[in-house]
């Protein structure tokens, strides 16, 4: 069955550079888009980007420019790295598959992983 | 970027009642709107799609529609297990999530 599961780090400092790893399963990487979406605690999501089936990528313009995902197909993998974090980057981000045609909805989604942004 | 209008933030309901929660584009997404609905500590999980398109297995007691600018979810003969947060989000032109309605039991 199709499965997404994220990883990282929990607890990070202002300024660093976050790096997520969303690991999926049941599906290709190849024949689907992975998105990731953040959810402040106790609040709304926002979409962050996708990375579609074939590698090209979308980002939300308010995180363009500290924003990047990319993935390695061999292993089902895809990767978050936000630079310059700050404390208002803090919450649960999910990754999620997203449908390569339109519509393009999210259909499964991982459990989230929660990140700290704190000195 | 297309804004997503989402109202109410909050409702509060008896069992076996009808809400419904509406969402408002500031552009027309000429259907291209999701319903999540998300229960506490969970992930979202997707309703709706195409504004009025039930996803497998999702209860027939929820239901979408609307057009233009202007949709709604609806939910009949609410349930203890439909407590939870509910999202609209638009895919017509990059995506653009709702800010919730977090649903109660009266």
């Amino acid at each position: 069955q199709v499965q997404l599961e994220e990883s990282g780090p929990g607890l990070m400092q202002p300024s660093e550079t976050l790096s997520l790893t969303c690991t999926v399963s049941g599906f290709s990487l190849t024949s689907n888009g992975v998105g990731w979406v953040r959810q402040p605690l106790g609040k709304g999501l926002v979409w962050m980007g996708t990375i579609w089936a074939g590698g090209s990528t979308n980002y939300n313009s308010a995180v363009q420019s500290r924003l990047s995902i990319s993935r390695d197909t061999s292993k089902s993998q895809v990767f978050l790295k936000m630079n310059s974090l700050q404390p208002e980057d803090t919450g649960t981000y999910y990754c999620a598959r997203q449908r390569q045609l339109y519509p393009y909805y999210f259909d499964y989604w991982g459990q989230g992983v929660m990140v700290t942004v704190s000195s | 970027d297309i804004q997503m209008t989402q109202s109410p933030a909050s409702l509060s309901a008896s069992l076996g009642e009808t809400v419904t929660i509406e969402c408002r584009a500031s552009e027309d997404i000429y259907n291209g709107l999701a319903w999540y609905q998300q229960k506490p500590g969970k992930s979202p999980q997707l309703l709706i799609y195409n504004a009025n398109s039930l996803h497998t297995g999702v209860p027939s007691r929820f239901s979408g529609s609307g057009s233009g600018t202007q949709y709604s979810l609806k939910i009949n003969s609410l349930q203890s297990e439909d407590v939870a947060s509910y999202f609209c989000q638009q895919y017509y032109d990059y995506l653009t999530f709702g800010s919730g309605t977090k649903l109660e039991i009266k």
